[in-house]
């Protein structure tokens, strides 16, 4: 089944600390997977993504671990800071030569960095 | 990247009736896809639309209900028709061509009174 699941639904960070999404999937043919920042009133934005041939892949303050054989993959944003609080995605898609999978996405995790 | 513009930004919109949300891209793409998000959910794919050709729905959504235009590669449209309270949520418009990333509207938030 092409499921998502993503955890914590909530997340309570203070500023300066390291906030951790963990997300596990099933479908083993998914090989692209990106991370989704929301803010209130606007569309999902990229943060970073990763594909499984690296463990993994750093961008500034975030980074996402991915473990293949577990089938699971985390972010992390390092030094959090007030601005990032938003709703963060986990996502996963296949890609057939010559053709495209959608999009399944996590539950969201909605996360708030208190000063 | 891709520019998406979304209109209208939100709405309120009597049970029965019908609302046309557009969606317009600043480069012409391949596919374009139409979501839904409930408040504090995740996002549901509606459809996926391609320039020429009918709109595929997912499981749970139909064509009478979500009609779908594309009449060009930066242009399409989706129509939530005889709107009940139920359809209350924020309509998102993603763009992505093969190999690149998704790109989003701002959304439509609809509320149906």
């Amino acid at each position: 089944q092409q499921q998502v699941k993503q955890s914590p639904q909530s997340l309570i960070v203070q500023k300066g600390g390291i906030s951790i999404i963990n997300c596990a999937y099933e479908n083993t043919a998914f090989d692209y997977f990106p991370w989704y920042q929301q803010f209130p009133g606007k569309g999902p934005a990229l943060l970073i993504a990763i594909r499984p041939d690296v463990s993994e892949k750093k961008e500034g303050r975030f980074t996402i671990s991915f473990n293949k054989s577990a089938k699971q993959f985390s972010l992390h944003i390092m030094d959090s800071q007030p601005g990032d609080s938003a709703t963060y995605f986990c996502a996963a898609s296949s890609s057939p030569s010559g053709g495209y999978q959608k999009v399944t996405f996590g539950t969201g995790t909605k996360l708030q960095v208190i000063p | 990247s891709a520019v998406i513009s979304q209109k209208p930004s939100r709405d309120i919109c009597q049970r029965g009736t019908s609302l046309t949300i557009q969606c317009q891209v600043d480069s012409q793409v391949t596919m374009m896809f139409w979501y839904r998000q409930q408040p504090g959910q995740s996002l549901t794919l509606i459809a996926t639309a391609n320039q020429g050709s009918e709109a595929t729905y997912e499981s749970g959504f139909v064509i009478d209900k979500f009609p779908i235009s594309r009449p060009n590669l930066t242009f399409s449209t989706l129509t939530v028709s005889n709107m009940s309270p139920e359809d209350s949520s924020i309509y998102l418009c993603s763009v992505r061509q093969f190999d690149t990333e998704a790109f989003f509207g701002q959304g439509t938030r609809l509320t149906v009174v």
